[in-house]
């Protein structure tokens, strides 16, 4: 087990609506990194923030947005739900903001109706 | 575009065999190569990684073998088990972004 905890496990949202997911970093680990990952798929790449600035982004478009905050826990915040959204949902930290080890948490399930 | 290929999507040994699974990259930038385990309902756990400077990697029964001019890594599971059996994701690394495999399922029949 990592020290990366995410919650809540599971939520179910309907189309249109917001939803707010929370991940607490492993102790030490200033860098956080956002993924989805659809059913049968590899995780894709959402974000990353290092001491609360993002400072990479993947090809998602504005609704996702975050958040990290100044005891390195992260929020990821995605506007206007849509049925595609509905993946799972991954935090990873690191201890740095180079090519480090990524340290995932168990993921927070989104299923949009 | 799939920044990394991942094969075989399926793969199925027996208990002792040698499990191989194949990745391959484009982009030459990419400084950093590690191979994640995922568990059903699990975030992915790190196994072994690889930097381009060097061409194996073993830790255990894992290895990893690098090619660099080929662009192509691979992870060997020697003497495989049940307990392997889980979902097995390659990625790639350049600056702060995080290329992951589509995976492949490993069923290891007793």
């Amino acid at each position: 087990e990592t020290g990366v905890t995410q919650s809540p496990t599971h939520l179910i949202k309907t189309r249109g609506q917001q939803v707010t997911l929370r991940c607490s970093s492993q102790s030490g680990h200033n860098t956080v990194s956002w993924y989805q990952q659809a059913l049968g798929q590899g995780p894709q790449f959402i974000f990353q923030y290092y001491r609360e600035e993002e400072n990479g982004r993947g090809n998602f478009p504005p609704r996702f947005s975050g958040l990290q905050f100044p005891n390195y826990s992260s929020e990821l915040n995605v506007n206007a739900l849509e049925l595609d959204d509905s993946a799972l949902y991954l935090c990873a930290s690191k201890a740095s903001g180079g090519t480090d080890t990524q340290y995932f948490g168990p993921g927070t399930r989104l299923t949009v109706l | 575009q799939q920044q990394v290929k991942q094969s075989p999507q399926s793969l199925i040994v027996q208990k002792g065999g040698i499990s191989i699974i194949n990745c391959a990259y484009e982009n030459t930038a990419f400084d950093y190569f590690p191979w994640y385990q995922q568990f059903p309902g699990k975030g992915p756990a790190l196994l072994i990684a690889i930097r381009p400077d060097v061409s194996e990697k073993k830790e255990g029964r894992f290895t990893i073998s690098f090619n660099k001019s080929a662009k192509q890594f691979s992870l060997h599971i020697m003497d495989s088990q049940p307990g392997d059996s889980a979902t097995y994701f390659c990625a790639a690394n350049t600056g702060n972004q995080f290329y992951f495999g589509t995976g492949t399922s490993l069923t290891v029949i007793p």
